[in-house]
């Protein structure tokens, strides 16, 4: 268990309807990545953030937004959804002054419909 | 996009032996890093080669880097059904905030 939690673990949703994911991180770490996986493949970096503040982003549109909390955990949110949105979203916590590992959350799959 | 290749795309392999999955990727990265994923579930860190490194072991692990042709290789020695997982390798591209771009993975299947 690496402490990071996600909530919920499943979701389905609508095509149009708006969606929020939560993560906490892993205690002592103020970074927060999020990560997109489709099935069969590896995970695709949204963004991510720390101290608050959106801290690179990669090829994912604005309807993908993410807030960070004074105690570092996040939220994802989407606006929008499209089918293709299904996939699975996990979230990674690390630390600016430690190593470049990153903690990885369960996740929490998205089923659009 | 994906950073890196992972080869081959499945595996299987009876307990006991070894395993050994191949990752390329495409742009300069400060470090290289070896994740596993069971079915579904969040990934798990398994070690990290930094740009300046060769070789490196952790337990049943054996990680090489080879920045001039932009390759790694992962070796998982005596094989065990607990091993069956996805394995994924993420380069953090250099000059990127902690950013880790993610291959394609390699299905493991080691059976008993």
């Amino acid at each position: 268990e690496t402490g990071v939690t996600q909530s919920p673990t499943h979701l389905i949703k609508t095509r149009g309807q708006q969606v929020t994911l939560r993560c906490s991180s892993q205690s002592g770490h103020n970074t927060v990545s999020w990560y997109q996986q489709a099935l069969g493949q590896g995970p695709q970096f949204i963004f991510q953030y720390y101290r608050e503040e959106e801290n690179g982003r990669g090829n994912f549109p604005p309807r993908f937004s993410g807030l960070q909390f004074p105690n570092y955990s996040s939220e994802l949110n989407v606006n929008a959804l499209e089918l293709d949105d299904s996939a699975l979203y996990l979230c990674a916590s690390s630390s600016s002054s430690g190593g470049d590992e990153q903690y990885f959350g369960p996740g929490t799959r998205l089923t659009v419909t | 996009s994906q950073q890196g290749e992972e080869d081959p795309q499945a595996l299987s392999i009876q307990e006991g032996e070894n395993a050994t999955m191949n990752c390329s990727y495409k742009t300069s990265i400060n470090n290289l890093q070896w994740y596993r994923q069971n079915s579904g579930r969040g990934l798990v860190h398994l070690i990290l080669i930094r740009s300046n490194e060769r070789e490196k072991h952790s337990g049943r692990l054996r990680v090489t880097l080879d920045t001039s042709k932009k390759s790694s290789s992962l070796l998982i020695t005596a094989s065990r059904a607990a091993d069956t997982a996805s394995y994924f390798c993420a380069g953090r591209p250099s000059g990127s905030a902690r950013q880790l771009t993610f291959g394609s993975g390699t299905q493991l299947t080691v059976l008993p």
